[in-house]
């Protein structure tokens, strides 16, 4: 079975200051990664996937995340936080057998001005 | 944005009505899946379908029921609301390409009283 565990239901950084959302997974079979975002009152939006290749996945408005097969990790980065980067964020795994994806509880990001 | 609506977008209901939401996508897309977000859980799969007629139950699919006659439409049925299914319901649809990521809905909110 396969499993998303995110550290940190709230994570509050400064503004200009690094982002860090951490994701651990567990999958018997290779991995499909996720991370999305949500902002209040909407749906999920992704901001990247990893599927195979590069392990370093770049995606939408400066997020990044590494895939860590050693480490079951698909941390999510974002060198500078701007305001607008507050939200829920949210990791996700599939496997390559299936199409079902499991989601995190999810991780509050609040910006501090 | 991926075309899908979900309706209604709001609803209050009396414990043991039933109540049916719809998901209407325009994108053909095979997939099409209902979750629940609570806080603490994350997303939790309720119930997906990989076709026309084919449904599947997901990890809290008990009280629930959908059906999908046509491509288009994948109906959630609370059979006897109860105060449990008080939650925000999101519909997402994928493509049969396996590497495709899930696009949401804008989400109902699901009020049980």
């Amino acid at each position: 079975a396969q499993s998303v565990t995110q550290l940190g239901s709230h994570v509050s950084v400064s503004e200009g200051a690094l982002v860090l959302l951490r994701c651990n997974y567990s999958s018997s079979v290779p991995p499909y990664l996720f991370w999305y975002v949500q902002y209040p009152n909407q749906g999920l939006q992704l901001l990247l996937k990893y599927t195979t290749g590069a392990t370093l996945v770049k995606g939408i408005n400066g997020f990044e995340a590494e895939f860590k097969k050693s480490e079951t990790s698909f941390h999510l980065t974002k060198p500078s936080a701007h305001m607008s980067d507050a939200a829920e964020y949210f990791c996700a795994v599939t496997n390559t057998g299936g199409f079902k994806t499991i989601f995190g509880a999810g991780t509050r990001l609040f910006v501090k001005a | 944005d991926a075309g899908i609506t979900q309706s209604p977008r709001h609803k209050v209901t009396e414990t043991g009505t039933p109540v049916t939401l719809r998901c209407h996508q325009t994108e053909n897309h095979r997939y099409m899946y209902w979750y629940r977000q609570d806080p603490g859980h994350g997303l939790r799969l309720i119930h997906y379908s990989y076709g026309v007629k084919d449904t599947d139950k997901g990890e809290v699919s008990d009280g629930y029921s959908v059906s999908r006659s046509k491509t288009e439409d994948f109906l959630l049925t609370l059979e006897s609301a109860t105060s449990s299914q008080t939650s925000v319901y999101f519909c997402a649809i994928s493509d049969v390409d396996l590497n495709t990521e899930a696009f949401f809905g804008q989400g109902t909110r699901l009020t049980v009283v």
